[in-house]
């Protein structure tokens, strides 16, 4: 089947404005997570979902971020009145249950604010 | 909280050089994963270790886990500029669900 997809893969919006990120993670993966990786840096946790457990969202840098999951399927992440210093590559990865399954990561959204 | 220590930040190499990769955990781990990420792409899976002392190869690359369960390495011989990019690795912690990725390794190979 299809691994996880992200959309979209690009995307570039002015300081102040909203955006949201969506990530289809891989059918059957009870897992999702949310990094950013900054240009050239490593990969930042911001988010977790495992089932229908509430959400581990101790890596999130600010209130003006959030991220929901709808269904146990997809999931959004949104980031309200966007800085410059948001700008980077948001990644969603999916993994089958239990913390001995790999991730499986979608190709990233490049967000941009100007 | 659990902290992943991963050295060195860049490496520069020439093409047939060997390369090493360290992870240090500020706590026991139940298992390790490490991950490669090629320029512009995503990371990809390489390898799990769950035992203690245990150590995997595929093809040039040897995995290690220390005996504590606390450090890990990756090694690869005769680098080849197929080995281009960020070598990360993914600690879980024993007896929960947190995971902390290090911070990653550069590798760069000079042909």
């Amino acid at each position: 089947g299809a691994g996880v997809s992200q959309s979209p893969s690009n995307k570039v919006t002015e300081k102040g404005k909203d955006v949201e990120l969506r990530c289809d993670p891989i059918s059957g993966h009870t897992a999702l997570y949310w990094y950013r990786q900054s240009l050239g840096q490593g990969l930042e946790f911001l988010i977790y979902f495992q089932g229908n457990s509430a959400p581990d969202k101790s890596g999130l840098p600010s209130d003006r971020f959030s991220a929901e999951r709808t269904g146990g399927s997809v999931s959004t992440l949104t980031i309200q009145r966007t800085q410059q210093e948001d700008s980077a590559v948001y990644l969603c990865a999916s993994r089958e249950r239990g913390n001995y399954n790999e991730q499986f990561f979608g190709p990233g959204t490049r967000l941009t604010v100007l | 909280g659990q902290q992943v220590m991963q050295i060195p930040q860049y490496q520069h190499v020439q093409e047939g050089e060997d390369f090493t990769t360290y992870c240090n955990s500020s706590t026991t781990l139940s298992n390790i994963q490490w991950y490669k990420q090629r320029p512009g792409g995503h990371p990809v899976f390489l390898i799990q270790l769950v035992k203690s002392g245990e150590v995997k190869k595929q093809k040039r690359l040897t995995f290690q886990f220390g005996e504590a369960k606390k450090n890990s390495s990756l090694h690869i011989t005769a680098t080849q500029t197929t080995d281009v990019g960020t070598y990360f690795c993914l600690g879980s912690g024993a007896g929960s669900y947190q995971l902390t990725f290090g911070k990653g390794t550069k590798l760069s190979v000079i042909p």
